[in-house]
């Protein structure tokens, strides 16, 4: 298997702008993390999926941030309008329950 | 919701040594896991330990969980193993990690 795939590895854009970031979780696990990582708060959880749907987005910042998983293999974490304190890395990460797997992360700039 | 903690905050070794890291949880749990992060970033699990005793190579954990607490050892500890090694405890199935250990092996 290839792993938690993430796309962009890499985002650079300026204030006010939209972000799409985009996962494909590991083929037959059900369940599906979005989480971001700053150096002042560590590893948050912003919202998580158990067979496609949304079960605790309490993470999230705020209205600006959506995520949506229309299927099992993917799903989408959108930042609209982007601002400067949403810089950090955006990791995705899967699971069938039990250990945790994630991506290779997505750095997000906001200039 | 859970609180965890994980000592020491750093951690400076000769290559060679070995050392054990600690997670202490505040609540009871059913699925405690550890992670690596290396310095590039990459956020790899090492161990995902409920309870008892677990060994992969050089690395081993173990967890006690009426005492709430984990431990990571590592033994013969190489460059490679520089990093941050997290813990992570769940409510429910989200994992809250502690703030991790920042290993630093030099040669």
């Amino acid at each position: 298997d290839a792993g938690v795939i993430q796309s962009p590895r890499h985002e650079v854009t300026e204030m006010g702008q939209e972000v799409t970031l985009r996962c494909k979780p590991i083929s037959g696990h059900d369940y599906l993390f979005w989480y971001r990582q700053t150096m002042m708060r560590g590893l948050e959880l912003l919202i998580y999926f158990n067979n496609n749907v949304p079960i605790d987005d309490s993470g999230m910042p705020e209205d600006r941030f959506s995520a949506k998983m229309p299927n099992a293999s993917f799903s989408t974490l959108k930042i609209q309008p982007s601002e400067p304190r949403d810089s950090a890395v955006y990791f995705c990460a899967s699971s069938s329950g039990t250990m945790l797997y994630f991506g290779p992360g997505t750095r997000l700039t906001v200039t | 919701g859970i609180q965890v903690e994980q000592s020491p905050p750093d951690l400076i070794l000769q290559e060679g040594a070995n050392s054990t890291l600690r997670c202490n949880f505040s609540d009871s749990v059913n699925n405690l896991q550890w992670f690596h992060q290396n310095p590039w970033g990459q956020l790899i699990n090492l161990f995902y330990i409920p309870s008892g005793t677990k060994q992969n190579g050089r690395l081993s954990a173990t967890t006690v969980a009426t005492e709430r607490y984990s431990l990571l050892y590592i033994s013969s500890s190489q460059t490679t193993d520089s990093g941050v090694y997290f813990c992570a405890a769940p409510l429910s199935y989200q994992l809250t990690f502690g703030k991790g250990t920042k290993l630093s092996v030099i040669p």
